[in-house]
């Protein structure tokens, strides 16, 4: 079966960490996507990715990092500077950079106290 | 910029009651259009698009058309069910990486 899927389901962490939110696809997409949701609102735009080796920031990147060295991964690290990071966090791909279709994981719901 | 404005929620409605949800659009370009769901706990499922004006598109009982005119693309459905329960978003992509997204409606269906 084609998809994406996210891991963990649930992530804790303590304030002052970082942690690192896993990503993988096995669509043979090229463009990834990471976006965040709040309690009833849309979804914003974090970063995102056309090819491998290369990333762009979307709306909210403060306090994210991405890397993108295999064309199935694109892991997002939530650091310590990111004042208010407990939210759910989505990651999408799409076959191509140009195509609107974006095809969606699970969600990790980030809980940091 | 490009956006997306949906109606508020919640929308609740009794089991085979007629459903809409409006969304309106601004866009400079040609976008296209899309319908997301979303069940609790779980990530956003695309429902239906529509590329281009007065393409109508449809999937499980749902519709929506490109409204050029209007800049709208409401989506309905004749006969709700439980199952239908979740929240629905509208989006437009202008330029693939450029996905806008509304705030998203959530609809509960009564027995």
């Amino acid at each position: 079966d084609g998809g994406i899927t996210q891991s963990p389901k649930y992530l804790f962490r303590k304030e002052g960490q970082n942690v690192t939110l896993s990503c993988e696809q096995n669509l043979n997409h090229d463009a990834m996507y990471w976006y965040r949701q709040d309690p009833g609102q849309g979804l914003r735009l974090i970063y995102y990715s056309q090819i491998v080796n290369d990333f762009q920031k979307g709306d909210i990147a403060e306090g994210y990092s991405v890397s993108r060295e295999k064309k199935e991964s694109f892991p997002l690290t939530v650091t310590s500077a990111q004042k208010n990071p407990t939210a759910f966090y989505l990651c999408a791909s799409s076959l191509t950079p140009l195509t609107g279709e974006q095809y969606f994981g699970p969600g990790t719901r980030l809980t940091v106290t | 910029g490009d956006s997306v404005t949906q109606m508020e929620g919640p929308v609740t409605l009794s089991e085979e009651a007629f459903l809409t949800i409006n969304c309106t659009y601004t866009a400079t370009g040609y976008p296209s259009l899309f319908w997301y769901v979303q069940y609790p706990g779980e990530g956003l499922q695309l429902l239906l698009k529509a590329t281009k004006a007065d393409d109508k598109g449809s999937n499980k009982g749902f519709e929506a058309t490109y409204r050029k005119e209007t800049t709208s693309f409401h989506l309905e459905k004749g006969s709700v069910q439980v199952s239908d329960s979740a929240v629905y978003f509208c989006a437009l992509s202008d330029r693939g990486n450029d996905m806008r997204f509304g705030a998203g409606t959530r609809l509960t269906v009564k027995p």
